[in-house]
């Protein structure tokens, strides 16, 4: 079974400048994820998608970063423009979702992309 | 807000005994605590997950335990390896929403 896919893997730009991210899930997984980890930290829900609906984006700095999971499969994440302090790992996870009184929400991390924003 | 604290940054023990972690939590009612493993430059990856009505849950080498009164997790490595050396997290959730994160512990098992 392939596991969840990221790119890019490395990405480093300039402060103000925008980025993307993308995220191909495990096939079959309903629940998408991405979150942000800083060096040191655990990582920080930003955005959660039960197919291509929002769940919950309550720690999203809606003012600079944007996803979007058309179709319930693939996601992107984007920022826009980018500051010093969104340096960190994105990382992506996925599961199956979906709750019936059965937990299904064992999540699935991909590599994760390390962003350095100069 | 709901916060969590893992005993600490880093924890160095000698090869085969046993390793103990903890995982407190506030301001949160977790109907789920999962563990997962963090190897450098990759993402995390599952352990053991025990649900709130659970006190105790094996698998192998580990045992997690869970104690919804003292809002408290312990992670317990036995006969630890140098191969268990990672960063392990604790994470909670309400039936699949509000996942947190905990810090992490940086665990060294020594030759």
């Amino acid at each position: 079974e392939a596991g969840v896919a990221q790119s890019p893997r490395y990405k480093i730009i300039e402060k103000r400048q925008s980025v993307a991210f993308w995220c191909n899930p495990i096939s079959g997984h309903a629940t998408l994820y991405w979150y942000q980890q800083i060096l040191g930290q655990g990582p920080k829900l930003l955005i959660q998608f039960q197919n291509n609906g929002v769940v919950d984006d309550s720690q999203l700095p809606k003012d600079r970063f944007s996803a979007e999971r058309l179709k319930g499969v693939d996601s992107t994440l984007k920022i826009q423009p980018a500051k010093l302090e969104d340096s960190a790992v994105y990382l992506c996870a996925s599961s199956l979702g979906a709750y019936r009184g059965a937990y299904q929400e064992t999540q699935y991390f991909g590599p994760g992309t390390r962003l350095l924003v100069l | 807000s709901q916060k969590i604290e893992q005993n600490s940054e880093a924890l160095n023990i000698q090869e085969g005994k046993t390793a103990t972690l903890t995982c407190n939590y506030t301001n949160y009612s977790p109907a789920y605590l999962q563990w997962y493993r963090q190897d450098p430059g990759r993402g995390p990856v599952f352990l053991l997950l025990i649900r709130e009505n659970e006190k105790e849950k094996r698998k192998e080498r580990l045992k997690v335990t869970f104690d919804t009164t003292l809002k408290q997790s312990l992670f317990h490595i036995t006969a630890s390896q140098p191969a268990d050396s990672a960063t392990y997290l604790c994470a909670l959730d309400n039936y699949g929403q509000n996942f947190v994160f905990g810090p992490g512990t940086r665990l060294s098992v020594l030759p």
